[in-house]
């Protein structure tokens, strides 16, 4: 198993720009959830789903938009980029009662 | 609103010292804790995890316990090595039902094991 996978792994983007961070997973696992890591805030929930259809917002969730079409995707669009979107991004799934995987990250910086 | 504190942020030892690491919470309704562990650079790796109704987990020199009631978790480490140099980072699943991957977390304590 590949685990979580979060491609790219680095992105410059200018303020104003869109894109699309990419997260799979291959071990069927039910949820899935986006975190952002900022120095002094530590990880913060941006949006998360527990199944394919069904999205929820988290604690940091302006800016940014999800759906998840199959169980092993969960893209994270950035709309409109500011640079207050500067920061490092975890994708993680899990299942059940049990552990919470985290993928690799991408690092977004917003010019 | 369930926050997770962890004290210090920042911990020096030398090499072979046994250590505990601390992680408080507000809110003793969770589901379930977490410990993780933060290389320089990159993702985390889930060392333990414990539910609630559980008071301890042990993995090799690694073990957890959780008191929901005092709203603290301890992470051990035996016989600490330069190798266990890195940010661990707990987390708690808020309520008492399951809420999916919800995970809230502390900012971390960097540990610097020294030779």
């Amino acid at each position: 198993n590949a685990g979580v996978t979060q491609t790219p792994k680095f992105q410059v983007l200018k303020t104003g720009q869109s894109m699309t961070l990419q997260c799979a997973q291959d071990m069927n696992h039910e949820y899935m959830s986006w975190y952002r890591q900022d120095p002094g805030m530590g990880l913060r929930l941006i949006h998360y789903s527990v199944g394919a259809g069904i999205t929820d917002q988290g604690e940091v969730p302006n800016g940014y938009n999800v759906s998840r079409s199959t169980t092993e995707d969960f893209p994270l669009r950035l709309l409109s980029a500011a640079p207050s979107q500067t920061s490092v991004y975890f994708c993680a799934s899990g299942t059940g009662a049990y552990e919470q995987y985290f993928g690799p990250g991408t690092r977004l910086t917003v010019t | 609103k369930q926050e997770v504190t962890q004290i210090p942020a920042a911990l020096s030892v030398p090499e072979g010292e046994n250590l505990v690491l601390n992680c408080s919470f507000t809110d003793s309704a969770i589901y379930n804790l977490q410990w993780f562990r933060q290389d320089p650079g990159k993702g985390l790796t889930s060392l333990l995890l414990i539910q609630s109704s559980q008071r301890e987990q042990t993995s090799g020199r690694l073990n957890a316990s959780l008191d929901k009631s005092s709203g603290r978790s301890t992470l051990y480490i035996a016989a600490s090595q330069p190798g266990d140099s890195a940010t661990y980072l707990c987390a708690v699943r808020p309520g008492i039902y399951n809420q999916g991957g919800k995970l809230i977390f502390g900012q971390g304590t960097e540990l610097s094991v020294k030779p």
